[in-house]
């Protein structure tokens, strides 16, 4: 079955240090979004690819960056990792243009940065 | 902007009582509506959509109704269940925007 992953689903660094979060779909899925999700926030777009070699900033990109060399992957990297940025990060895919399709979640990484 | 306001607070139910989680949107074109489920320690999944003005989403007995006129899409269930338990978000897509906005979501707690 197709399915979108992340990975880790935890993980712990220090402030300034450089982090990757992963994100893999087998869908084949154009497009495809990191969300960050804080307590009294629900969820907020950080950045979007509609395909390949395509990036987008959403809300609140400053401090994170993606690339997308295929249509699996968009890892998302935080620069210099800060306190603020720990938060739980959620991949997902869609595959049309149109605003009603389905976006599909992966099952989250849990980032704290001490 | 395109926004989704959600009520304040978490929701706490006893089983086969009724549920509702109201919803209100702002946007500038013809948005797509959702509501997301998610169960503790998992992602989001979709638990319904409606598209356009007067369609009513449903699913596992939950249903919302798109209403242009109150820019509303509120929840309801008639009988709710403990595996109920979860946060739902309400959120929406401008058409030919892909970018889901979301409400800050609920807690719905169902205790036996």
């Amino acid at each position: 079955d197709a399915e979108i992953t992340q990975s880790p689903r935890h993980k712990i660094t220090e402030t300034g240090r450089q982090v990757t979060l992963a994100c893999h779909q087998t869908w084949n899925h154009n497009n495809m979004f990191w969300y960050r999700q804080d307590l009294g926030h629900g969820l907020r777009l950080i950045h979007y690819s509609y395909g390949v070699q395509d990036t987008n900033k959403g809300e609140v990109s400053d401090g994170y960056s993606v690339s997308r060399s295929n249509t699996e992957d968009l890892p998302l990297t935080l620069e210099s990792a800060a306190s603020s940025q720990t938060s739980v990060y959620f991949c997902a895919s869609s595959q049309g243009d149109r605003g009603a399709d389905t976006q599909y979640f992966g099952p989250g990484t849990r980032l704290t940065v001490l | 902007g395109n926004s989704v306001t959600q009520m304040e607070g978490p929701v706490t139910l006893s089983e086969e009582a009724f549920l509702t989680i109201n919803c209100t949107y702002t946007a500038t074109g013809y948005p797509s509506l959702f509501w997301y489920v998610q169960y503790p320690g998992e992602g989001l999944q979709l638990l319904l959509k409606a598209t356009k003005a007067d369609d009513k989403g449903s699913n596992k007995g939950f249903e919302a109704t798109y209403r242009k006129e109150t820019t509303s899409f509120h929840l309801e269930k008639g009988s709710v269940q403990v595996s109920d338990s979860a946060v739902y978000f309400c959120a929406l897509t401008d058409y030919g925007n892909n970018r889901l906005a979301f409400g800050k979501g609920n807690q719905v707690v169902v205790i036996p």
